[in-house]
């Protein structure tokens, strides 16, 4: 059973370009999150997705935006990069929003942006 | 909003010893989730134990405990037994039940020394 898989695992970008990640949730779960992990900091979220809806949005920007497909895999993207952007970006799924349904949180893709 | 603070940034213990890592949140929820994440140096976070706040028994899972004092805001891990493969940063979240966010504090890096 594939756990939460997330492309690229690397990425490198300059200023003002976009940026698309990419995540394939845990078989049987329908609802995605996505986080922006700082170095030395913990995760802080973004937004969630579930029935190809946001339900929810973290303090981001509105350059951060994403996507839910029917297959319930999802995108993020980032326009116009910052500095300030380069961090461990992880993807967590769940068969639920909400409760105590735990999360189960991808690899992660590092995005440098120079 | 909820927040959630863990003191101390590095803690040290030797093999086969005990260690407690603090945290404590803020929430003006009455119905929550409380939370310890494990990311080894790989990157990929893991669920170590989970609380129910409604719950006054605190959890245990295996060498993994905790002490969940609700009027204080307090959700203390302890390791027994520490083995080296306990060394990683660990994560205290909350996440109510009223919201889809997991809101976490900033890490403590755990040391296991031979």
């Amino acid at each position: 059973d594939a756990g939460v898989t997330q492309s690229p695992t690397h990425l490198i970008k300059t200023r003002g370009q976009q940026v698309t990640l990419r995540c394939s949730p845990k078989s049987g779960h329908d609802t995605v999150s996505w986080y922006q992990q700082a170095l030395g900091q913990g995760p802080q979220f973004i937004f969630q997705y579930y029935e190809e809806e946001e339900r929810q949005r973290g303090n981001f920007p509105d350059r951060f935006s994403g996507h839910q497909f029917p297959n319930y895999s999802s995108e993020l993207n980032v326009n116009a990069l910052l500095l300030g952007d380069s961090a461990l970006y992880l993807c967590a799924s769940s068969p639920l929003a909400g409760g105590d349904n735990e999360q189960f949180f991808g690899p992660g893709t590092r995005l440098t942006v120079l | 909003a909820q927040t959630v603070t863990q003191s101390q940034p590095e803690m040290s213990v030797q093999e086969a010893e005990t260690v407690t890592l603090s945290c404590t949140y803020d929430t003006s929820e009455s119905d929550y989730y409380l939370f310890w994440y494990k990311q080894p140096p790989s990157r990929q976070m893991i669920l170590v134990i989970r609380q129910e706040a409604y719950k006054q028994q605190n959890a245990t899972e295996n060498r993994f405990s905790v002490n969940f004092q609700k009027a204080a805001k307090s959700f203390s891990l302890k390791i027994s037994d520490s083995q080296l493969g306990d060394a990683a940063m660990y994560f205290c979240a909350s996440h109510s039940n009223s919201g889809y966010a997991l809101n976490f504090g900033k890490g403590t890096s755990l040391l296991v020394t031979p």
